[in-house]
């Protein structure tokens, strides 16, 4: 099973800050297969990024995505009010797909 | 519009057994893989079951295998989680969430709700 290893645990930043979030896999993923949520309190996951770049639809351009191989990165540029959550990566190269444990990212 | 309405969740005794449902409509329902995410309060998320377009294709997590079994009618638009012998590390909001393609090796690119069950004596 490839295990998710998300840094930091919790980031603290101001709104118009950049934030950079970032997942390391346990072994190589095939294809850059990496996928991005973004979760708010009492919400369901929402999809912000695939393909370790690829933002999914209606997702604004502040969220980016980059990496391959076992490391990958989303970066939002700059930190709106909404932007405080938890970020999940997932990896879907294997059939099981694995999450990783989160970034909270949170109002400095 | 994609939506997800999953139902079924509620309070179970260690031992029995539930099954939850998830509604969908919006999109071509028999075109696209499902899965079943589920998030103990507080908690992380563990992706549970996941049913190709055709139900050719099933897996399950190891935490559930064997006691949990996902399928669905395509006829329906629905999709099913049948639960048995529930223990209370089972507890959790369980996600209804959709693949992006037929094979269900991909990201969930919706997801609904969810449904909060509870195994507790």
């Amino acid at each position: 099973e490839i295990v998710l290893t998300q840094f930091p645990g919790t980031l603290s930043l101001s709104p118009g800050e950049r934030a950079t979030l970032s997942c390391r896999a346990s072994q190589s993923l095939s294809s850059g297969y990496l996928a991005w949520y973004q979760q708010k309190p009492g919400q369901a996951p929402r999809l912000l990024i695939y393909g370790a770049s690829s933002r999914a639809t209606g997702i604004p351009d502040r969220f980016s995505g980059s990496g391959s191989g076992t490391d990958f990165t989303l970066t939002i540029s700059r930190l709106e009010p909404e932007d405080f959550a938890v970020y999940y990566c997932q990896q879907y190269g294997s059939s099981l797909g694995t999450f990783g444990q989160g970034t909270t990212l949170a109002i400095k | 519009e994609v939506q997800l309405v999953e139902s079924g969740g509620g309070l179970v005794q260690p031992g029995r057994s539930l099954r939850l449902s998830c509604a969908a409509s919006g999109f071509n329902y028999n075109d696209h893989a499902m899965h079943w995410v589920r998030q103990a309060p507080g908690k992380g998320l563990e992706w549970v079951s996941a049913i190709s377009w055709d139900s050719g294709h099933v897996d399950h997590a190891d935490s559930v295998k064997g006691r949990f079994t996902i399928s669905r009618d395509n006829a329906k638009n629905s999709l099913y989680l049948q639960m048995n012998s529930l223990r209370a590390e089972d507890t959790a909001f369980y996600f209804c969430a959709k693949g992006p393609y037929g094979h269900p090796s991909y990201y969930f690119d919706n997801w609904g709700q969810g449904t909060l069950v509870t195994v507790s004596s």
